[in-house]
């Protein structure tokens, strides 16, 4: 696609339920980051990813948050035993290796009741 | 504290007329500084990206401006159009890393006709 996609855009889930937030990178892009963006606060960092590396996981808020990415593309956001803090817009972005301009999808809007 | 300070927190603007954010940053050492605008429901999108060595760099009627030395960046609009209203976002990243940025709160502006 033409940018960054990520679905689902809207995800209710009750507290204790786990919850998949996917992310499709630009095409090429070898960088990918997840970003917390709650109300009024700025973005908070969560996970990186380039190419083969290991990811950067020092910006998981938790052990109940792990991030993986599958064949250097998609990556998917998995929140274990949601808490009703969770709740917030997940960003995820991309970008060529080194460059600074990011690209960022529209986003997933989590409730957890 | 926050590493990335902007102001006005919100302001409301008439369509046409002009207005200038302020971001202020602590952030060390320094690499570059980003504006983002987001629209509600989206995710950030770039307007410009300045280096140590940019005082000002201009994206249609979005001009920013940067003084490393004071670690201060405005961003001016001019003849401001409806669809200017969003959120400004300041990011200012550290020289060890695109998966370091610091990001602000925001400035949230609001055109009316």
């Amino acid at each position: 696609g033409a940018g960054v996609s990520q679905s689902p855009s809207n995800k209710v889930t009750e507290k204790g339920k786990d919850v998949e937030l996917r992310c499709d990178p630009i095409s090429g892009h070898t960088a990918l980051y997840w970003y917390r963006q709650s109300l009024g606060q700025g973005l908070e960092f969560l996970i990186y990813f380039q190419g083969n590396s290991a990811p950067d996981k020092s910006g998981l808020p938790s052990d109940r948050f792990s991030a993986e990415r599958t064949g250097g593309s998609v990556s998917t956001l998995t929140i274990q035993r949601t808490q009703q803090e969770d709740s917030a817009v997940y960003l995820c972005a991309s970008s060529l290796a080194g460059a600074p301009k990011l690209f960022f999808g529209s986003g997933t809007q989590l409730s957890v009741l | 504290k926050n590493q990335v300070e902007q102001s006005p927190q919100s302001l409301i603007i008439l369509e046409g007329k002009n207005c200038t954010l302020q971001c202020n940053y602590t952030v060390s050492p320094f690499s570059n500084l980003r504006w983002y605008k987001q629209d509600t429901g989206r995710g950030p999108v770039s307007l410009t990206i300045m280096t140590f060595s940019e005082n000002t760099k201009s994206n249609g009627r979005y001009t920013a401006t940067l003084d490393a030395d004071t670690k201060q960046s405005s961003l001016h609009i001019t003849a401001s159009q409806l669809s200017d209203s969003a959120s400004y976002i300041c990011v200012v990243s550290a020289a060890w890393g695109n998966n370091r940025l610091a990001f602000g709160k925001g400035n949230q502006v609001v055109v009316i006709p």
